[in-house]
């Protein structure tokens, strides 16, 4: 069974622009969640997906959005991109929704924002 | 914002030995505890987990402790091996919160041969 796939895996923007990445949940999967990962601040919740809704959202500024599609994919878009927002950009998925812990993460994609 | 506050940073244990990992949080309304183990290249993957109407879990080498009242948790890991050299973080959350996790900070562990 296919683990959950993150494109790109590597990327480089320059501050100012945008940026969007990609995540394919594994097969049956229904939520997606977006988590940031920094030395600095560690793991933080962006934002999850549940049936092409969002269910919650971190604490981020409307710069970070996101969506889902009808089959679970799911991409979030990182606007007027600064330097601040190179991370690691994991993405998790979940059979359901409402039971926290057992998700599924992808190997992640990271951004340098120079 | 809601917290959970992980130690030490890093830890180096010799092979065979116990790896200790403890971790404390604020909110009483925190009801899932979960252990991700991370590699170097990869994203965390789910070790282990409790939910607080037990105060220990046990599975092959790694034991979850959980003191409700102190609100704080640990992970142990016996018989520590180079393979388990990783980061660790534990995780809470709440039930009407979906999946969302608050993370703690993460430990570096080294198991040196």
């Amino acid at each position: 069974k296919a683990g959950v796939t993150q494109t790109p895996r590597y990327l480089i923007k320059t501050r100012g622009q945008q940026v969007t990445l990609s995540c394919s949940p594994i097969s049956g999967h229904r939520s997606v969640s977006w988590y940031q990962q920094t030395p600095g601040q560690g793991l933080q919740f962006l934002f999850e997906y549940f049936s092409e809704t969002q269910r919650n959202k971190g604490n981020f500024p409307g710069r970070f959005s996101g969506r889902q599609f009808s089959n679970s994919r799911s991409e979030m878009n990182v606007s007027t991109l600064e330097l601040g927002d190179s991370a690691l950009y994991l993405c998790a998925s979940s059979l359901v929704q409402g039971f926290a812990g057992e998700l599924f993460f992808g190997e992640g994609s990271r951004l340098t924002v120079l | 914002q809601q917290q959970v506050k992980q130690s030490p940073q890093s830890l180096i244990v010799q092979k065979g030995g116990i790896s200790i990992i403890n971790c404390a949080y604020e909110n009483t309304a925190f009801d899932y505890f979960p252990w991700y183990q991370q590699f170097p290249g990869k994203g965390p993957a789910l070790l282990i987990a409790i939910r607080p109407d037990v105060s220990e879990k046990k599975e092959g080498r790694f034991t979850i402790s959980f003191n409700k009242s102190a609100k704080q948790f640990s992970l142990h890991i016996m018989d520590s091996q180079p393979g388990d050299s990783a980061t660790y973080f534990c995780a809470a959350s709440r039930s009407n919160s979906g999946n969302m996790l608050t993370f703690g900070g993460g430990t570096r562990l080294m198991v040196k041969p």
